[in-house]
């Protein structure tokens, strides 16, 4: 299966903006609205931050927000924070087959 | 709060069988699917495969010939072996919990496919 394509390397200062792209195909991104991200830090287990494409789980920060546009989703950390550098991750179900695809993950620097 | 912990040997040697264990505490893992997950060295996420509670399982189809997933020994365990290794195969290892259906804030029954809970990963090394 084909990882779902990310930028290496996003950076942002505190209380900007930044957005990750998660580019796919229309065999999963831009077939389903299932569309997850995920934070990770060194040593850590993946943490949840956003499914089906725009959700956020109870007590994640509602600076994260998550879109879809065609075959490509975004994550999008408003109001930077020092506590958000870490390394993020999409991942899209890609059907029955697949079952799930990856992204190549993102390092998000606060500067 | 879910936990899951992978263990197992960090060391297999080629052409042997990777044996791996999820143990699930904290909650249930009724109705639930629960996923094996991998990343080589300096490489992306791969999928592996999954079980459900009641036994069916589903393989990435590059794998498929060589993984087997079962319930574990324990009822919260499940375990994860991949035969005839290769150094490709050397790679960290997750578990993590799927959610196939939820209730959102108004109550109302969704379907999705997302993983809610992972375990922190074992490294796996194949060398002789």
């Amino acid at each position: 299966q084909s990882a779902l394509t990310q930028p290496r390397s996003v950076s942002g200062s505190p209380g900007q903006s930044v957005t990750i792209s998660c580019t796919g195909t229309s065999r999963d991104v831009g077939a389903y609205n299932y569309v997850s991200w995920f934070q990770q830090l060194p040593g850590k287990a993946p943490k949840l931050m956003i499914y089906d494409v725009n959700k956020r789980p109870s007590g994640v920060p509602d600076r994260f927000s998550g879109s879809k546009s065609g075959n490509t989703a975004s994550l999008t950390i408003s109001g930077l924070q020092a506590e958000d550098e870490a390394e993020y991750f999409c991942c899209s179900y890609a059907g029955s087959y697949t079952f799930y695809v990856f992204g190549t993950a993102t390092q998000v620097t606060v500067l | 709060q879910v936990q899951l912990q992978e263990s197992g040997p960090g060391l297999v040697r080629p052409s042997e069988t990777l044996s791996l264990t999820c143990t699930v505490s904290g909650g249930s893992i009724t109705n639930h699917y629960l996923s094996w997950i991998r990343q080589p060295p300096g490489k992306g996420l791969e999928w592996i495969g999954n079980i459900y509670y009641t036994g069916d399982t589903n393989y990435s189809p590059s794998l498929m010939s060589r993984v087997t997933i079962s319930a574990g020994t324990s009822k919260n365990q499940f375990s994860l072996k991949l035969s005839s290794v290769s150094a490709a195969d050397t790679a960290l290892y997750f578990c993590a919990r799927e959610v196939r259906d939820y209730y959102d804030s108004r109550g109302r029954g969704q379907f999705s496919y997302f993983f809610d809970y992972w375990g922190q990963g074992a490294l796996v090394t194949v060398s002789s």
